[in-house]
């Protein structure tokens, strides 16, 4: 059984430049879960989707934003990157939350 | 503002003993809490969750108590085991209108085995 893969799975940016991270979630899973994880802190809510619809968002700029595919795939994208970007980036899929959201490994982006 | 409150930045545990890792939270309209385990170069692990009509909820060697009252919640692993080592989140959930359970986490607990 495939879990929550992410892509690419490390990535390197300038500043300034936009990028885009890749999430599938488990198959049956709708919903679509985005979280930053900086050094030394819990992981941050940014984005939920659940049928192709935003359902949520956390207190993140504008520069963040996300979408989800009829496939229910999703992508994250960052524009006008800053060092502060820099985290490990977590896409989780559930069918709800007392389920127990399932986490992908992570796409690490380092901002230079 | 932390809603959700891990103040064990770190904790070690003799092998085969008790782990109890502490969460407070302040947020009343959190429903659902849950504990997740991770590992370096991994995402977080789902372990055990809790509804907020319960007080406790045992699977295996995990057990995670609820005192809604005082708002905290604590997981209990027993025996530990060296595989255990890992930094341990809480996390809590909260339904809104549209079903959306964001997940809000503490900062996270490392436990350490001692063999």
């Amino acid at each position: 059984d495939a879990g929550v893969t992410q892509s690419p799975t490390h990535l390197i940016k300038t500043r300034g430049q936009h990028v885009t991270l890749r999430c599938s979630p488990i198959s049956g899973h709708k919903s679509v879960s985005w979280y930053q994880q900086v050094l030394g802190q819990g992981p941050q809510f940014i984005f939920q989707y659940y049928e192709k619809e935003e359902r949520g968002r956390g207190n993140f700029p504008d520069r963040f934003s996300a979408r989800q595919f009829p496939n229910y795939s999703s992508e994250l994208n960052v524009n006008a990157l800053l060092l502060g970007d820099s985290a490990l980036y977590l896409c989780a899929s559930s069918l709800r939350a007392a389920y127990g959201y399932t986490f992908g490994s992570g796409t690490r982006l380092t901002v230079v | 503002d932390q809603q959700v409150k891990q103040n064990s930045p770190s904790l070690s545990v003799q092998e085969g003993r008790i782990s109890i890792l502490n969460c407070d939270y302040t947020n009343s309209m959190f429903d659902y809490f849950l504990w997740y385990k991770k590992y370096p170069a991994e995402g977080p692990t789902f372990l055990i969750s809790i509804s907020s009509i319960k007080d406790k909820n045992e699977d295996g060697r995990f057990t995670v108590f609820l005192n809604k009252s005082a708002k905290h919640l604590s997981l209990h692993i027993v025996p530990s085991q060296p595989g255990d080592s890992a930094v341990y989140f809480c996390a809590a959930a909260g339904l809104s209108n549209f079903g959306n359970e964001k997940l809000t986490f503490g900062t996270g607990t490392r436990l350490t085995i001692i063999p």
